[in-house]
């Protein structure tokens, strides 16, 4: 079965600095989303991606968070300047189309020290 | 705002009972449910869509009442690997999903 693969699978950086986490989608799906989870706590939205934009993003989903597609392929999410309260898992997840459901990553979790 | 919210849990059960988790949304605009199962630390992985006439999936049933805008799961002959957290989510159309926080289930040798 087709599989949402998701790189790196943890990554450890340095509060201030800028990460990028990378999603390649299930190959004929055309909605990509963001979701985070922080630790005992709920999945929450980030952002959706169709046609080349964004197409609805969270409150969350500040200037400091970028979202592109730059080969087709990756679906990438970018922090700028990471802080502490960025520590979260982070599901990166796709879709067909209609009301298909949502397949999703294994995740990369996210520490800031 | 859009909230769903979920028996917190957890249950504690004995291999082969029976338990159903509920779920209620506060959007009537919401379409689509669906139950998501999530091992700890793992990513969310899709266990059902729930159809307004109920939909069976082996021993699992889930259920959906959209007067009274709840939704339901029912686990029979529980088994050890059932153990996880149980997510109820909505959305509509091509929304962005809407989760719980979850019902965690422990099944008990």
């Amino acid at each position: 079965e087709p599989e949402v693969t998701q790189t790196p699978s943890h990554q450890v950086t340095q509060m201030g600095q800028e990460v990028i986490l990378r999603c390649v989608p299930i190959s004929n799906h055309l909605y990509f989303y963001w979701y985070r989870q922080i630790l005992g706590q709920k999945v929450e939205f980030l952002v959706s991606f169709y046609n080349n934009e964004i197409s609805e993003k969270s409150e969350i989903f500040d200037d400091q968070f970028s979202v592109e597609r730059p080969d087709g392929s990756n679906f990438t999410l970018k922090i700028r300047s990471t802080k502490l309260e960025d520590s979260a898992m982070y599901f990166c997840a796709t879709r067909w189309e209609g009301n298909q459901p949502q397949h999703f990553g294994d995740g990369t979790r996210l520490s800031i020290l | 705002r859009k909230e769903v919210e979920q028996d917190p849990g957890p249950f504690n059960v004995p291999e082969g009972a029976t338990v159903a988790f509920n779920c209620t949304y506060s959007n009537s605009a919401s379409q689509s449910f669906f139950w998501y199962r999530q091992d700890c630390r793992k990513e969310p992985k899709l266990l059902m869509s729930v159809y307004s006439s109920g939909n069976e999936d082996g021993r699992f049933t889930a259920q959906l009442n959209r007067a009274s805008q709840y939704i339901s799961l029912l686990i029979r002959d529980s088994k050890l690997s059932d153990s996880a957290t149980y997510l109820c989510v909505w959305n509509s159309g091509n929304t962005p999903l809407v989760f719980g926080k979850g019902t965690r289930l422990s099944v008990i040798a």
